[in-house]
């Protein structure tokens, strides 16, 4: 079965405090994995795009890196600004259903950052 | 730049009303998704669209409905409303499929009493 899992479910950091946020997937032959942050009461908005292990991509804070099975959602030196949940998405095993854009989301992690 | 709109924002609804959720983008994107996202859990699929006149379910399309007569706009409509449907609606586009990312609006809160 396919299935998005992330972890931690909740994580607060202190300003300027690094580390990782996970994301593992099972599904065969990996389309695209996809990073989202989401803050309250707003859309998830996209952040990055990663297609084959190996690959990396940043912005500001935040670089995602993807391997085999799983992605990681590196935050260096974070801000208070950086609080928000982060969602992590992968489209489905064809031929499931909605295969032809569907995504399948995690729960997401919760990061909190204390000034 | 508007990208995905929806309205309304928030909605509260009696058991057995019906509404229609509005959903519009202005990137030509040719892919449309409904979602449902309940507290504690992941954005599950209702509906997607891969342009106009073609529609299909996603993971829970039971009590809702949709359609596509334009590439912009691309409404979710709930017949007989319970209180199992309360949730926060996202709507999403896309230029084409999977391997591309969704834009998503900003959800429509709706609460069913």
């Amino acid at each position: 079965e396919d299935q998005v899992t992330q972890s931690p479910e909740a994580l607060r950091l202190q300003e300027g405090e690094s580390s990782s946020l996970n994301c593992s997937y099972t599904v065969s032959g990996l389309r695209g994995l996809f990073w989202y942050r989401q803050d309250p009461g707003k859309g998830p908005e996209f952040l990055f795009t990663l297609y084959s292990a190996g690959e990396e991509k940043e912005k500001e804070r935040l670089k995602a890196t993807l391997t085999k099975k799983e992605s990681f959602l590196h935050i260096t030196a974070p801000k208070p600004e950086d609080s928000a949940t982060y969602l992590c998405a992968v489209p489905p095993s064809p031929p499931t259903w909605g295969s032809q854009g569907n995504l399948i989301f995690g729960k997401g992690t919760k990061l909190s950052v204390k000034p | 730049n508007a990208g995905v709109t929806q309205t309304p924002k928030f909605r509260i609804l009696k058991i057995g009303q019906s509404m229609t959720l509005q959903c519009t983008q202005d990137m030509n994107h040719n892919y449309m998704y409904w979602y449902r996202q309940d507290p504690g859990m992941g954005l599950k699929l209702i509906y997607y669209s891969v342009g106009a006149g073609i529609t299909d379910k996603g993971e829970v399309p039971n009590g809702y409905n949709v359609s596509r007569s334009t590439t912009e706009d691309f409404p979710l409509r709930l017949e007989l409303a319970a209180p199992s449907q309360t949730s926060v609606y996202f709507c999403a586009s896309s230029k084409t499929g999977s391997n591309q990312p969704q834009h998503f609006g900003d959800g429509t809160r709706l609460s069913i009493l």
